[in-house]
Formats: structure tokens, C-alpha cells, sequence
């Protein structure tokens, strides 16, 4: 059974840090992993999707690395804000409609 | 675009009492998915729907049937509610075979007494 543990827990950093969230998970055989993040008292939105056969994606401040042999992926933050303030899930699939296995999360603050 | 719309947004219930929580989409989506959130525990599957006509149980199934309406509509229904139900509701819809992403509605703060 896939399990994810999502390192560390809670993160509090002044502005402008670089920020380094990781995510590992025991099942290596996965389809892809996805990084989403959470506003207090909404849904989640998926920031990346990264395929297996990849080892990182980018969108805008966001790199997501992957390794999945060690069953490891990292979303860094460059240059972090208080708009990034949120929690981070990370979510890797292993193919199979009921596969999508989410971690606990690492809470984000970012104060100015 | 709506994306995935829930209702209703907050419910409180006694013991015992009955409600249906209702998930749209309108983003053509085939597979769709009911998740309960727990502090700490991240987002537990409830039950998912691979496509219109097809249900399956997920991690935590007991104590809720769902409906695959339609291929927009996905309801979950709590037939006696117990105060161990009592959490953050989520459904989302998969964009399979392209983006490969999961939609997610804003959600449904239960509580029951």
C-alpha cells in the first residue's frame, strides 16, 4: 500500500527565502505525482504534474523534482512571498483510478 | 468555466440524520471522486467513479453510497450520520488521458452532534 510522508510538517519563513518542500513515498511504481496547494477553507488547485518518465517540471518561482527510484519528490520555491502562504500536498498516482494517494501536507507561512 | 461546483458549503447534522451532498462538473471529465479530509491525515478516498455508470469504493467507504448521476453529477449520501463523519468534504473530477490533472471542488464542512 502506497504511503506518502510529506517533510517537514509546518514551515515559517521571512519573505524572499528559498524553500524547499519534500514529499516521499514507499511505492516507487508510480504514473505520475502532482503537487497541489490548499487555501484555508477551499478545494485544491494542481500546481504540476510531473510523468514518471520525467525529472522535474516548472511553472513560474515552482520546480518540482522527481526521483522516483528513491521514491522522492522536492517542490522548490525561489524567491518565496506571503501570497505563497497556503499548504503544499503532494499526490503520486500509480495508475489505477483509486491510486491517487495524498500526504498530510507541509503549511506554509510566509511573513513579511 | 465552473470547473467542479459542491454543495452546500457548510451543513451541520444531529446523530442519525440524513443528507446528500451534491458534485458537478461541466468539464466533460469521464472519472470523478469523493475525498473526506481529517486534520493531519491529508485527503482520504471515499468512493470514485471511473465513468458514468461505474461506482467503487475507495479507502473509507463505510457509512456512505454514492450516485453517478450522469457523467456531470457524482452525489454521496450519508444515510445515518455519526459524529465520526463529521470533516471536510471534497469531490474532483480527473482529466484522464490528457492533462492527467485533478480538479477539485471548494468543498463541504460537515459536522455532526
Amino acid at each position: 500500500k502506497q504511503e506518502v510522508t510529506q517533510i517537514p510538517a509546518a514551515l515559517s519563513v521571512p519573505e524572499g527565502e528559498n524553500l524547499v518542500l519534500n514529499c516521499s513515498f514507499t511505492d516507487s511504481a508510480i504514473y505520475n505525482l502532482q503537487w497541489f496547494r490548499q487555501d484555508p477553507g477551499k478545494g485544491l488547485t494542481s500546481l504540476l504534474l510531473i510523468q514518471s518518465s520525467q525529472r522535474e517540471q516548472t511553472s513560474g518561482r515552482l520546480n518540482a523534482s522527481l526521483d522516483k527510484s528513491s521514491g522522492r519528490s522536492t517542490l522548490y520555491i525561489a524567491a518565496s512571498q506571503p501570497g505563497d502562504s497556503a499548504t503544499y500536498l503532494c499526490a503520486p498516482h500509480s495508475g489505477g483510478y483509486n491510486k491517487l494517494i495524498f500526504g498530510a501536507g507541509t503549511r506554509l507561512a510566509v511573513h513579511p | 468555466n465552473a470547473g467542479v461546483t459542491q454543495t452546500p458549503k457548510f451543513q451541520v447534522l444531529k446523530t442519525g440524520q440524513s443528507m446528500t451532498l451534491q458534485c458537478a462538473q461541466d468539464m466533460n471529465h469521464n472519472s470523478m471522486y469523493w475525498y473526506r479530509q481529517d486534520p493531519g491525515m491529508g485527503l482520504r478516498l471515499i468512493y470514485y467513479s471511473a465513468s458514468e455508470g461505474t461506482t467503487d469504493k475507495g479507502e473509507v467507504p463505510n457509512g456512505y453510497n454514492v450516485s453517478r448521476l450522469n457523467k456531470r453529477e457524482f452525489s454521496l449520501r450519508l444515510e445515518s450520520a455519526a459524529p465520526s463523519q463529521t470533516s471536510v468534504y471534497f469531490c474532483a473530477s480527473l482529466d484522464r488521458g490528457l492533462t492527467e490533472k485533478l480538479f477539485f471542488g471548494s468543498g463541504t464542512q460537515l459536522s455532526v452532534l
